[in-house]
């Protein structure tokens, strides 16, 4: 167990559609991560938070969207969402801002499917 | 970042020590080589990294060739549970400034065999 938590577990909506994924870091974590992972496209990142503040953007549509919140839980947010947006979704945390790969930690997971 | 390189699949008899490859011709002399794995689609979990040096944890031991253009994996007496997909992923290991964008790509799935 990571220490990371995300809900739901599994989500299934339609297209066009807007969704809500929720990210809790592990305590003490200030950064919070998102990525995505459909099959053909690997595991790629796509935001970091870090504070609150947006740190550093990846390849994250304009469709998408996210924010920290002050008690530091990350939420992602997905709206007109096509076939293609069906993937894991992974927030991962760290304590520092840098983003230093052996210092982030995933959580389980979201898997969307969107019909 | 460098790109990197890994066969898709690879099989290990239980027990045996499984030896997973990574090409990365194109790394730079401040990137490092990252180790993660991925258990049944649950969240990555890191490894092991390293420079320059071979480095060892409780999990694990990496090898860099001396040109730093490939490294190997080593799970010294693999077991059920390694089954993964393992990912060999190369970049800066910033410790300020923002993070940037990095694919982990497709990896190698380990199959341990009984």
């Amino acid at each position: 167990d990571s220490g990371v938590t995300q809900t739901p577990k599994h989500l299934i909506t339609a297209t066009g559609q807007r969704v809500t994924l929720r990210c809790s870091p592990r305590s003490g974590d200030l950064s919070v991560y998102w990525y995505q992972q459909s099959l053909d496209q690997g595991l790629q990142f796509l935001i970091q938070y870090y504070n609150g503040e947006e740190r550093a953007k990846g390849n994250i549509l304009e469709r998408f969207s996210a924010q920290q919140f002050p008690d530091l839980h990350s939420e992602l947010n997905l709206s007109s969402l096509e076939l293609g947006d069906s993937a894991l979704y992974f927030c991962a945390s760290s304590a520092t801002a840098g983003g230093r790969l052996d210092e982030q930690y995933f959580g389980p997971g979201t898997r969307l499917t969107v019909t | 970042d460098a790109k990197t390189t890994q066969p898709p699949s690879m099989d290990c008899a239980e027990g045996r020590a499984a030896n997973l490859p990574c090409n990365h011709s194109t790394i730079s002399g401040n990137e490092y080589v990252y180790w993660y794995r991925q258990i049944h689609s649950q969240g990555p979990q890191y490894i092991i990294h390293g420079l320059k040096n071979n480095e060892t944890n409780e999990m694990a031991s990496l090898i860099i060739t001396e040109d730093r253009k490939s490294s190997t994996l080593i799970l010294p007496h693999a077991t059920l549970r390694d089954t993964a997909v393992y990912y060999c992923i190369v970049r800066y290991n910033r410790n300020s400034g923002g993070y940037q964008k990095v694919t982990f790509g497709t990896g190698t799935k380990l199959q341990v065999i009984p």
